[in-house]
């Protein structure tokens, strides 16, 4: 079973918008990762949050983490045409070093 | 660095038929794991391994062997393919840290269609 949940499954936007896409997760957790994946590509790895952090930047991107909500939000900021793309989150449920990733929000960036 | 390397890119197999995914990564990590991607299902662990010489069972294991002769390689084997294994299949890597789940790099996949 998915540990992390994506909302929204999909976002439209313009370009230089932000966007905003939230996870939500039910046991308790180390850490918190997003990957990206863009079409027909692996995922790659933005940023990992741990479970004592409350938020987290890396160039455009802001991670803040909740974890008496259990949630975490992402934001991209100043969107780009190349940040289109499916973004996941992941979580390690205090189980090692196993990950359970959601099914992920597609973003769309329009010109 | 190659980082973390698939092959094949594309396989097509009848029902029934056996195969064998590789996986190689030059990075010197402990852990590997495979996945599947099916539309709206995100990733679901299938086996992974914290070290040469061993494996563990993920999420969906059934019908799917692995092995980790190398450090640097984890192979998964489908004995007799079934239409359910159409799917696209990853491989990753990572290293280790206290145990802890840590940064995962991820290979460029492997398309499997099963017929």
């Amino acid at each position: 079973s998915q540990q992390g949940e994506e909302d929204p499954q999909a976002l439209s936007i313009q370009e230089g918008e932000n966007a905003t896409m939230n996870c939500s997760y039910k046991t308790s957790i180390n850490n918190l990762q997003w990957y990206r994946q863009n079409s027909g590509r692996g995922l790659v790895h933005l940023i990992l949050i741990r479970s004592n952090e409350r938020e987290k930047h890396s160039g455009r991107l802001r991670v803040t983490l909740d974890t008496s909500k259990k949630s975490s939000s992402l934001l991209i900021t100043a969107s780009r045409a190349a940040d289109t793309a499916s973004y996941f989150c992941a979580t390690d449920a205090r189980k090692g070093y196993k990950l359970s990733f959601g099914a992920g929000t597609t973003v769309t960036v329009r010109a | 660095n190659a980082g973390v390397t698939q092959t094949p890119k594309f396989r097509v197999l009848k029902t029934g038929q056996s195969m064998t995914l590789l996986c190689a990564q030059d990075m010197n990590h402990e852990y590997m794991y495979w996945y599947r991607q099916d539309p709206g299902m995100g990733l679901r662990l299938i086996h992974y391994s914290v070290g040469e010489g061993t494996t563990a069972k993920g999420e969906v294991p059934d019908g799917y062997n692995v092995s980790r002769l190398k450090k640097q390689n984890f192979l998964l084997g489908l004995e007799s393919a079934a239409p359910s294994q159409t799917s696209v299949y990853f491989c990753a890597s990572s290293s280790s840290d206290g145990g802890r789940a840590e940064t995962q790099y991820f290979g460029p996949g492997t398309r499997l269609l099963v017929l």
